[in-house]
């Protein structure tokens, strides 16, 4: 699987958009774009993933550039239960050969009142 | 909505004690899978499931066992828990490779 790098922390007004960023420059054309997040002594939650087209469902948008070396997960409207730490992931979903999930240290999102 | 869910969020055990983790998904995946989560060592899958009554290891299965009987439960047994078994334990299932966590256990093995 391909290495992302996210910044380590970012703070958001609560009700603005969170923006966040993911280089992953050395991702593979049959590799997806991925997110989780994990709140505080929690399991990991699926977002969202994409693989070059931009995605919208009812949580986040996903944009990836259109060179997919790089994306943006897009919060609308960030609220204090967005706080969390973000994980973006890039791999190829196959099954069997491929089943472990790798999350690296992904970016601490903080939601400002 | 996908819902995993697992038997405890949290739970202390002492040392040499048989632990069984259960783990319940409703949305009939064919896919389940039991991970640990440490500090600074992220998450390690243990073992996962394609099918009932199928099972494969993952990166770390030593001192831990599973049982897939029927679609929707997949458990892990710690068979003599372990001080170094204490843990965050993840199942996950899995729908067109994406896969979706359950709350998770805090082990605590004393």
């Amino acid at each position: 699987d391909a290495k992302t790098t996210q910044p380590t922390s970012m703070d958001c007004a609560e009700g603005r958009a969170a923006n966040l960023p993911c280089n992953h420059s050395t991702i593979s054309g049959n590799e997806y774009v991925y997110w989780y997040r994990q709140i505080h002594s929690q399991g990991p939650q699926y977002i969202i993933h994409g693989l070059k087209n931009n995605e919208t469902n009812e949580m986040a948008s996903l944009i990836i550039t259109e060179d997919r070396k790089s994306s943006t997960l897009i919060l609308p409207h960030a609220t204090l239960r967005d706080t969390a730490v973000y994980y973006c992931i890039v791999r190829v979903p196959r099954f069997p050969g491929n089943e472990k999930l790798t999350f690296g240290t992904g970016t601490r999102l903080t939601i400002i009142p | 909505d996908v819902k995993v869910t697992q038997s405890s969020r949290y739970l202390v055990k002492r040392t040499g004690e048989k632990v069984f983790l259960e783990c319940v998904q409703d949305m009939d995946h064919e896919n389940m899978f039991w991970y640990r989560q440490d500090p600074g060592l992220g998450l390690r899958l243990i073992y996962f499931s394609y099918d009932v009554k199928m099972k494969e290891k993952g990166d770390i299965p030593e001192g831990y066992s599973v049982s897939r009987e029927k679609k929707e439960r997949f458990s892990l047994i710690l068979e003599s828990a372990s001080t170094n078994q204490t843990s965050m334990y993840l199942c996950a299932s899995s729908l067109e490779e994406t896969q979706y966590f359950g709350p998770g256990t805090r082990l605590l093995v004393l």
